[in-house]
């Protein structure tokens, strides 16, 4: 149980283009899905967190017209970056928290996607 | 806001030495601290987690203690074998119930397990 998928794997694309990526959970509902991104070598960085039905909130220095985020149903959120830069290549990873009564601390990662903007 | 300092960055043993990974928080009201384990190119998986209501868990090779008194919590891995060679990173949130609250990360540890 507790399975988070993300699509696609890994983007290559032109600069100034726009990339969208997904994150659903598979066998639960989430109310809460977080989005990171990761450069080689280095800890998680937390970018945003998407609450089902309402915005996404951003951590400080991430450009939320940059980075939209759409959490529109419990199973599916989606990051997209748009007008890319070479600057944003990086390994996005989004997580998940099954929803519950209680306590939802748990969180399951994605298998992450792999951007490369030339 | 919630800091967590992990040590060491790097750490090498031989296989079926003992690993432990030590983690420091700031924020006294964290209850919930998990440990991630990534290998390269993939997700963190989760490994084991505690909560601030008890001191330790272990799960067959892996253990977790936590000093709330001090702010830290650790990482055992006994009998350490090749295939747990991977980055270890620990992490730090507060939950009362509710709506899922953010994690923060540890700088990670690059665990390297000689055969």
């Amino acid at each position: 149980g507790a399975v988070v998928s993300q699509h696609p794997s890994r983007v290559i694309c032109k600069s100034g283009t726009s990339v969208k990526i997904e994150c659903r959970s598979l066998d639960f509902q989430a109310t809460t899905m977080f989005w990171y991104r990761q450069f080689p070598k280095q800890s998680l960085m937390l970018m945003a967190t998407s609450n089902e039905g309402s915005k996404a909130t951003y951590e400080q220095g991430v450009e939320k017209d940059k980075f939209l985020i759409n959490h529109a149903s419990l199973t599916l959120s989606t990051l997209t970056v748009t007008s890319a830069h070479p600057e944003d290549s990086s390994f996005y990873i989004c997580s998940a928290s099954p929803r519950s009564g209680g306590a939802t601390d748990t969180q399951y990662f994605g298998p992450g996607t792999r951007l490369t903007v030339l | 806001g919630e800091n967590v300092e992990q040590h060491p960055s790097t750490l090498s043993v031989q296989e079926g030495d003992s690993a432990v990974i030590k983690c420091t928080y700031s924020d006294s009201a964290s209850n919930y601290f998990p440990w991630y384990k990534q290998e390269l190119g993939k997700r963190p998986q989760l490994i084991i987690d505690i909560r601030s209501n008890v001191g330790e868990k272990k799960d067959q090779r892996i253990a977790v203690t936590l000093n709330k008194t001090a702010k830290h919590f650790s990482l055992h891995i006994t009998e350490t074998q090749p295939e747990d060679s991977a980055v270890y990173f620990c992490a730090a949130t507060m939950n009362y119930g509710g709506a899922t609250n953010k994690l923060i990360f540890g700088t990670g540890t690059l665990l390297a397990v000689q055969p």
